[in-house]
């Protein structure tokens, strides 16, 4: 079945990076584009950031742009998210989450992980 | 960037009624549209795509209509697993955007 497992959440302070890491699983990885999509505490859905199945496209909300990328890695199927200069903003729960369909649109999110916090703070 | 505005915020409801939520987009959107379930402390849920499409494995008292800039999403006897917060999000154009919520709750 597919699996989506996130790692690499914490507290970090204000200004300082983090990368986040999603571990792929049940599915032919290298079809399919992946996102990730955050969640401030008790607030709604954001979407963060996608990249298309290849690599090769890539595309960020305005609020991350410039300091946010997205990378995958076709071999260990794994999808990240390296986050700089975060701000206190950026908190909250970050899900990866899969395409619906392989092309990079539209945009469904057919399965999400369980999540990894991220708290910016000092 | 394409607004979402879900209306009611929150409903009050019990098992076995009919309950209905909006979305409206800010602009034309056709049938770009998904309709999302998330329980307290777990993930979203795919239930709708398309504005009307069935996610598979999604009991059929979910359905979804709309097209344009108006859409709903109809519970038709509401169970007592459905008692979550209900997302619409449009898939017409980047950047991604959600509308705020629904949230169902025991009447």
């Amino acid at each position: 079945q597919v699996q989506l497992v996130e790692s690499g959440g914490g507290v970090v302070q204000p200004g300082t990076s983090l990368r986040l890491s999603c571990a792929a699983s049940g599915f032919i990885f290298n079809d399919y584009a992946m996102h990730w999509v955050r969640q401030a505490p008790g607030k709604g859905l954001e979407w963060v950031a996608l990249i298309s199945y290849d690599g090769r496209y890539k595309n960020f909300a305005d609020s991350v742009r410039g300091r946010f990328t997205i990378s995958r890695d076709k071999f260990k199927n794994m999808v990240y998210l390296q986050m700089s200069s975060l701000r206190s903003d950026d908190t909250g729960i970050y899900y990866c989450a899969r395409n619906l369909v392989g092309a990079v649109d539209p945009v469904y999110f057919d399965y999400w992980g369980q999540g990894t916090l991220v708290t910016a703070s000092s | 960037d394409i607004q979402m505005t879900q209306s009611p915020s929150s409903v009050s409801a019990s098992v076995g009624d009919r309950v209905t939520i909006t979305c409206r987009a800010s602009q034309v959107i056709n049938s770009w549209l998904a309709w999302y379930q998330q329980k307290p402390g777990k993930a979203p849920k795919l239930l709708i795509y398309a504005a009307s499409s069935l996610q598979s494995g999604v009991p059929s008292r979910f359905s979804g209509s709309g097209s344009g800039t108006d859409f709903t999403l109809t519970i038709s006897s509401l169970q007592p697993e459905d008692f979550a917060t209900y997302y619409c999000q449009q898939a017409n154009s980047f950047p991604l955007t959600f509308g705020g919520g629904t949230k169902v709750e025991i009447k």
